[in-house]
C-alpha cells in the first residue's frame, strides 16, 4: 500500500503566485523527503524535515511537517515556469533500513 | 544527477529475451538502489544494496536480478522481459554513514518490451 500520497494530483498556477503541495503517510518515520522530476529525467533532492522538526526553508521553499496529523507540506514561493515538474515525496520509515517509500507524484504547471 | 550514470539510456527489446541495466557511481555511497517508475504508481523498488555482499529485496523484485560487482557499480538483470516490464528504471545511491541523508538519482533507463 502507498505511505505518502501527494494532494493535489495535478496543480496549474501562473507564475510568481505560491504553489502547495500537501502529503499524507501511514506509519511512523524517521524523516520525510520532497523530490522534483522534471520530464524525462531522474528525481532531483529538493528538501529533508527530519521527524523531530516542524518547519524548514531552502530558498523558495518551505517545508513543514505535522507527525501528529501524518502530514507534511511543500510550499514553493514566487514561482517560476522552470518550476514546472513532478514532485514527489518520500518517507524514510522507522525501522525500515532507511528504504524511501514514494507517493504517486502530483504534476505542477507554472504558467508564464 | 551526474555522479549517478545509469547505461543504456534507452533500450528497446523483445519478449524472453535477456537485458542487463548498468549503473555506476563516483559519489563513493554505500547504498545503492533501483526503482521502477510507472505512469501514476510512482517509484517502486525493486532491490538495493547496502554494500557489496548485501543484497536485498525490495517491493516487487520478481522477475528481476542484481549484481553488486563494486561498491561503486550495481546492475539490474531481467532474465526474459517481458512486456509488463516496460517502465521507466532509476538508480540512486545514498551515504548511510551519517543518518537522514537523501538519495541521489540517474537520469534512468526507458526500456520497452515489445
Amino acid at each position: 500500500s502507498q505511505q505518502g500520497e501527494e494532494d493535489p494530483q495535478a496543480l496549474s498556477i501562473q507564475e510568481g503566485e505560491n504553489a502547495t503541495m500537501n502529503c499524507s503517510y501511514k506509519t511512523s518515520i524517521n524523516n520525510l523527503q520532497w523530490y522534483r522530476q522534471n520530464s524525462g529525467r531522474g528525481l532531483v533532492h529538493l528538501i529533508l524535515i527530519r521527524s523531530n522538526e516542524r518547519e524548514k526553508h531552502s530558498g523558495r521553499l518551505r517545508v513543514t511537517l505535522d507527525t501528529s496529523k501524518k502530514s507534511s507540506s511543500l510550499l514553493i514561493t514566487a514561482s517560476r515556469a522552470a518550476d514546472t515538474a513532478s514532485y514527489f515525496c518520500a518517507t524514510e520509515l522507522q525501522g525500515g533500513s532507511e528504504k524511501l517509500v514514494f507517493g504517486k507524484g502530483m504534476k505542477l504547471t507554472v504558467n508564464p | 544527477d551526474a555522479d549517478v550514470t545509469q547505461t543504456p539510456r534507452n533500450r528497446i527489446t523483445k519478449t524472453g529475451k535477456r537485458i542487463m541495466l548498468e549503473c555506476s557511481q563516483t559519489k563513493g555511497h554505500d547504498r545503492m538502489y533501483w526503482y521502477r517508475q510507472d505512469p501514476g504508481l510512482g517509484l517502486r523498488l525493486i532491490y538495493y544494496s547496502f554494500d557489496v555482499k548485501d543484497i536485498n529485496k525490495g517491493e516487487i523484485s520478481d522477475g528481476y536480478s542484481v549484481s553488486r560487482q563494486a561498491q561503486a557499480k550495481f546492475s539490474l538483470s531481467l532474465e526474459s522481459a517481458i512486456p509488463n516490464q516496460t517502465a521507466l528504471y532509476f538508480c540512486a545511491t545514498s551515504d548511510t554513514r551519517t543518518p537522514n541523508q537523501p538519495q541521489h538519482f540517474g537520469d534512468g533507463t526507458r526500456l520497452s518490451i515489445l
